[in-house]
Formats: C-alpha cells, sequence, structure tokens
C-alpha cells in the first residue's frame, strides 16, 4: 500500500538554526515527489516537485532532496515568516493519485 | 495569471441540509481535485475530475458528489449535511493529472 510518514510532527526553531525535515515513502513505481507549504487557514501553496533519486531543487533558505525511500526539506538560516506546517505528497504509477503525509509544523521564533 | 478560485469562502450550513462548493481552476488547466482538511485528519482526497470525467474518487460517503464542467470549472456537493462534516474544503488544479497542483484559497464550512 502506498504510504507517506512526515516527521517531526512538529519542530520549533530559533531564528537561523538550520534543521531539516523528513519525508519517508512506499509507493510503487515512483511518478513524482511534491512539497508543499500550508499556512493556517489557506490553500497549500507548491514548493518543489522531484522526480528521481538524487535530484535536488533550492528555492531561498529551501532545499529538497530525494532518495528511493524518503525525501528531505532542508531549511537554511530560517526566518519567522518561514512558520508554516510543510505537507509531503507522492504520485505513483498505479493511478497517478496523490498520497499526503499528514505534515511538519515549523516554528521559528525570533 | 490569476489563480485557483473558489466561492464561496465561508458557508454557514445547518444539519441535514445541502451544499454546493465551486471551484474554477487556472487557465489552461484540466484537472481538478477535491479535498476537505480537517485540524485531527489533515488532507483528505474527496475525488478527481480530468476533462469530466471523474479519474479517481476517496473514501468518502456517496453525499460528496461532484463534477466538472466543459470548461474545466468543478462543483462539489454534499447532501443531508452532518456536523463531521465542518471543514475546510480545497479545490486543486493542474494541467493534468500527471502535474503538481495548485490549491485555492479554501471554502471553510461550518455545519450547526
Amino acid at each position: 500500500e502506498d504510504q507517506v510518514t512526515q516527521s517531526p510532527e512538529a519542530l520549533r526553531l530559533q531564528e537561523g538554526e538550520s534543521s531539516s525535515l523528513n519525508c519517508s515513502y512506499t509507493v510503487s513505481g515512483l511518478r513524482g515527489l511534491f512539497w508543499y507549504r500550508q499556512d493556517p487557514g489557506k490553500g497549500p501553496e507548491f514548493l518543489f516537485t522531484l522526480y528521481s533519486a538524487g535530484e535536488e531543487k533550492e528555492k531561498e533558505r529551501l532545499k529538497a532532496t530525494l532518495t528511493k525511500k524518503e525525501s528531505f526539506l532542508h531549511i537554511t538560516a530560517p526566518k519567522p515568516e518561514d512558520s508554516a506546517t510543510y505537507l509531503c505528497a507522492v504520485q505513483g504509477d498505479s493511478n497517478y493519485q496523490l498520497i499526503w503525509g499528514a505534515g511538519t509544523k515549523l516554528i521559528i521564533k525570533p | 495569471k490569476a489563480g485557483v478560485t473558489q466561492t464561496p469562502r465561508y458557508l454557514i450550513k445547518t444539519r441535514g441540509q445541502q451544499v454546493t462548493l465551486s471551484c474554477s481552476p487556472i487557465s489552461g488547466h484540466r484537472s481538478v481535485s477535491w479535498y476537505q482538511q480537517t485540524p485531527g485528519q489533515g488532507l483528505q482526497f474527496l475525488f478527481e475530475y480530468f476533462s469530466e470525467t471523474q479519474r479517481n474518487k476517496g473514501n468518502f460517503p456517496g453525499r460528496f458528489s461532484g463534477r466538472q464542467f466543459s470548461n474545466s470549472r468543478s462543483e462539489m456537493n454534499v447532501s443531508t449535511l452532518e456536523l463531521g462534516d465542518s471543514a475546510l474544503y480545497l479545490c486543486a488544479s493542474s494541467l493534468s493529472p500527471f502535474n503538481e497542483q495548485y490549491f485555492g484559497p479554501g471554502t471553510r464550512l461550518t455545519v450547526t
């Protein structure tokens, strides 16, 4: 069964303290892994798509990486405005439906 | 390019009533997905439409239904509302089922 697990559930960091969020997945035939950011009461905002192991993508203070079993979202020198819930989703080649993780709530304290 | 729009943004209904939510996708996008989000359950997939055909359906009762029109706009309907249907309903559009999804702001439904 296709499955996505995100860890930790919540992460509190000081401003400037770098860290990583994890997204572990099991899927038959990975077509893509997606990262989103969601602010309270709003729709998720698309960040990255990763397609194959070894691929990396960057955007400002965020960098996403992918292996055959997991993806990491690295946050370098975060600022309070990076506080949000970060969601991960995978798409397999069985029916292309997105399988979503529960998210990691990131809090950056000034 | 305009983003995904959802109407209405907020809605208060009474148990037993029915409700229709609307979603206008990004221009050129032909795939629309609907999700229910509650604090304890995260994003729960409702259904996906592509070129007016339902491709996938989540594990929700038959009270939840949807459709897509020829201009790719989509509606979802919930009949016989229950208190547990209170949630943020999100619509997402993509070029095709194989591309990244872009979300609208959501419709906050409260059932009293």
